[in-house]
């Protein structure tokens, strides 16, 4: 079946441009979870949904950093006026109940180079 | 501050022998733990998990050991395989919460 999917999969913005990153987690996942990868790190939490429901955007690191997921299934990341210090990979993930035992589902990540 | 360890950036092993990946934590709060492995350009996969109600698990040749004292895990592979050339990260979680907190990984090459 189809897994995590995600929208670009390179992105390239000059400093100072916004940015939009797309993600279609697997169909009747209730939860979805975004994460910043930098070069050389693990995943870091930006913020998790159930449903439409966003219960945590405690790692966000600027209110540059948006995420929705108005109908509970597509989600979108927003950046505002990018920096460099933006520049990584950005993971979605997805999982099937909105428990805390279940394995989260990764997408292949939507690498960002802020120029 | 890194709440979860990974200290050995890579490993190297060879072929048919066992490999061990390491992980220590410092937040006693968590109490789920879980292996992920990830190959280049692709996200991570999910390999393994263990509740802090239990100190082993095992799926095929993969086997976690959770030593809660001690704030460390590990994962054994045996026998390796080349195709397990891979990062391997460690993730942890606490209570009542599905947010991951992940190591830096280690990155296995197993050598035919």
């Amino acid at each position: 079946g189809a897994g995590v999917s995600q929208s670009p999969r390179y992105k390239v913005a000059k400093r100072g441009q916004d940015v939009a990153l797309r993600c279609d987690p697997i169909s009747g996942h209730v939860s979805l979870f975004w994460y910043q990868q930098a070069l050389g790190q693990g995943p870091e939490f930006l913020t998790y949904f159930q449903n439409e429901a966003q219960l945590d955007k405690s790692g966000l690191p600027s209110d540059r950093f948006f995420a929705e997921r108005p109908e509970g299934s597509v989600s979108t990341l927003k950046i505002q006026r990018t920096q460099q210090e933006d520049s990584a990979v950005y993971l979605c993930a997805s999982s099937r109940s909105g428990g805390r035992w279940g394995e989260q589902y990764f997408g292949p990540g939507t690498r960002l180079t802020v120029t | 501050d890194q709440q979860v360890k990974q200290n050995s950036p890579s490993l190297s092993v060879q072929e048919g022998r066992i490999s061990i990946l390491n992980c220590d934590y410092t937040n006693s709060m968590f109490d789920y733990f879980l292996w992920y492995k990830k190959y280049p350009a692709e996200g991570p996969t999910f390999l393994i998990s263990i509740s802090s109600i239990k100190d082993k698990n095992e799926d095929g040749r993969f086997t976690v050991f959770l030593n809660k004292s001690a704030k460390h895990l590990s994962l054994h592979i045996v026998p390796s395989q080349p195709g397990d050339s891979a990062v391997y990260f460690c993730a942890a979680s606490a209570g009542g919460s599905e947010k991951l907190v992940f190591g830096k990984g280690t990155k296995l090459t197993v050598n035919p």
